[in-house]
């Protein structure tokens, strides 16, 4: 199946600073990437939909400002975790969609990236 | 996307099938059926899904209502790495992003 890879797979940074985490997808293109936020035994929380070349769409009560994503190519997309806090600190995992797969219309998630603000 | 409900938690034994139901009473017609499933700190990993058709792949086995209210994920033989949480998602094909609920903690013991 279709690989989605992200970088890095975790992070620990000092509040304050940026924080940049990659999503790739492998062997496809992908013209929409979504990024999700789980906190600790929580389920996923959908952040925002990317769209390559275009603005990111956030769902309601996500800091576009704070949460700064670039899908400039149809294979990466990258999400800015700027001045971060320890509240930041989660599993941010991205998905990408697959339009020409076998399989139709799919979505392939990403080994997530453990982020720890201290 | 329609809303899904699924038990908190299940147990298995290893070796025996496990079935996780899903409640989805207020599908769409044009909305499908997806389970997803997150061994710990790992992102989802897709299983199966359909429409209205029972679906078998490699992994696992859909089984989905005449009324398509409901539907339930089989695991022939449930293996100790089969521990995870599992997903029930309904969306339209062609939505992309997927919302994810609380989904069900299957353990599956020796």
């Amino acid at each position: 199946g279709a690989v989605v890879s992200q970088h890095p797979s975790w992070v620990i940074c000092k509040s304050g600073t940026s924080v940049k985490i990659e999503c790739r997808s492998l062997d496809f293109q992908a013209t929409t990437m979504f990024w999700y936020r789980q906190f600790p035994k929580q389920s996923l929380m959908l952040m925002a939909t990317s769209n390559e070349g275009s603005k990111a769409t956030y769902e309601q009560g996500v800091e576009k400002d704070k949460f700064l994503i670039n899908h400039a190519s149809l294979t990466l997309s990258t999400l800015t975790v700027t001045s971060a806090h320890p509240e930041d600190s989660s599993f941010y995992i991205c998905s990408a969609r697959d339009l020409e797969g076998t399989g139709g219309d799919e979505q392939y998630f990403g080994p997530g990236t453990r982020l720890t603000v201290t | 996307d329609a809303k899904t409900t699924q038990p908190t938690s299940m147990d298995c034994a290893e070796g025996r099938a496990a079935n996780l139901p899903c409640n989805h009473s207020t599908i769409s017609g044009n909305e499908y059926v997806y389970w997803y499933r997150q061994i710990h700190s790992q992102g989802p990993q897709y299983i199966i899904h359909g429409l209205k058709n029972n679906e078998t792949n490699e992994m696992a086995s859909l089984i989905i209502t005449e009324d398509r209210k409901s539907s339930t994920l089989i695991l022939p033989h449930a293996t100790l790495r089969d521990t995870a949480v599992y997903y029930c998602i309904v969306r339209v094909r062609d939505a992309g992003k997927s919302t994810f609920g609380d989904g069900t903690t299957l353990t599956v013991k020796p």
